[in-house]
């Protein structure tokens, strides 16, 4: 079955950089469209772009253009999102998931990042 | 940009009762639209897709409609174990609702 694994919970400092995973299983990664989006208490959910992994082509969300960098690694079927120069809005539960067409069909569970000093 | 006015943002209601939220698109989005649910501490789950086709797996009292600028997803004799946070999303941005939390009477 389609499984997303994500890396764990993320302490880091203010002005710093982080790179969170998702390892896929259970499909076929190399012709899947990965998506990160973000929650924050509110609890509203936050698009952040999109990276298909058969040929690294991306799509982001104009907010977070540089401060989200999206790349795949095909070898072991795993996304990965850095998030540059953190600041404390930044703070947030990060979930991958699949587009499945236009809408996201299987999640991760989550990693949240804190950012503190 | 698209975007989407969920309401009510919170909804409380009694067992077997049936349920409905509504997503409001600030223009035309000609069916594009799915609803997650998302459980306390968990991520969001696919419930409806296209407007109305339900997800694999997802019980048959969860259903969609509506067209144009105006959508809603109904929850048929509500069980205990649909208390949840619920999210309309639209595919044009990838934009999302604010939410509605649906808690027990």
């Amino acid at each position: 079955q389609v499984k997303l694994l994500q890396s764990g919970a993320e302490l880091v400092k203010p002005g710093a950089s982080v790179k969170l995973s998702c390892k896929t299983s259970g499909f076929t990664f190399s012709t899947s469209y990965m998506s990160w989006l973000k929650q924050v208490p509110g609890p509203s959910i936050e698009w952040i772009g999109w990276i298909y992994a058969g040929d690294g082509g991306t799509n982001y969300n104009q907010k977070f253009k540089g401060k989200a960098t999206l790349t795949v690694d095909k070898s072991s079927s795993t996304a990965y999102m850095d998030l540059s120069s953190l600041t404390s809005e930044d703070a947030a539960v990060y979930f991958c998931a699949r587009l499945g067409s236009w809408y996201f069909d299987f999640w991760g569970p989550g990693t949240m990042v804190t950012v503190s000093s | 940009d698209i975007q989407m006015t969920q309401s009510p943002a919170s909804l409380s209601a009694s067992l077997g009762e049936t349920v409905t939220i509504e997503c409001r698109a600030s223009e035309d989005i000609y069916n594009g639209l799915a609803w997650y649910q998302q459980k306390p501490g968990k991520s969001p789950q696919l419930l409806i897709y296209n407007a109305n086709s339900l997800h694999t797996g997802v019980p048959s009292r969860f259903s969609g409609s509506g067209s144009g600028t105006q959508y809603s997803l109904k929850i048929n004799s509500l069980q205990s174990e649909d208390v949840a946070s619920y999210f309309c999303q639209q595919y044009y941005n990838w934009t999302f609702g604010g939410g509605t939390k649906l808690e027990l009477k």
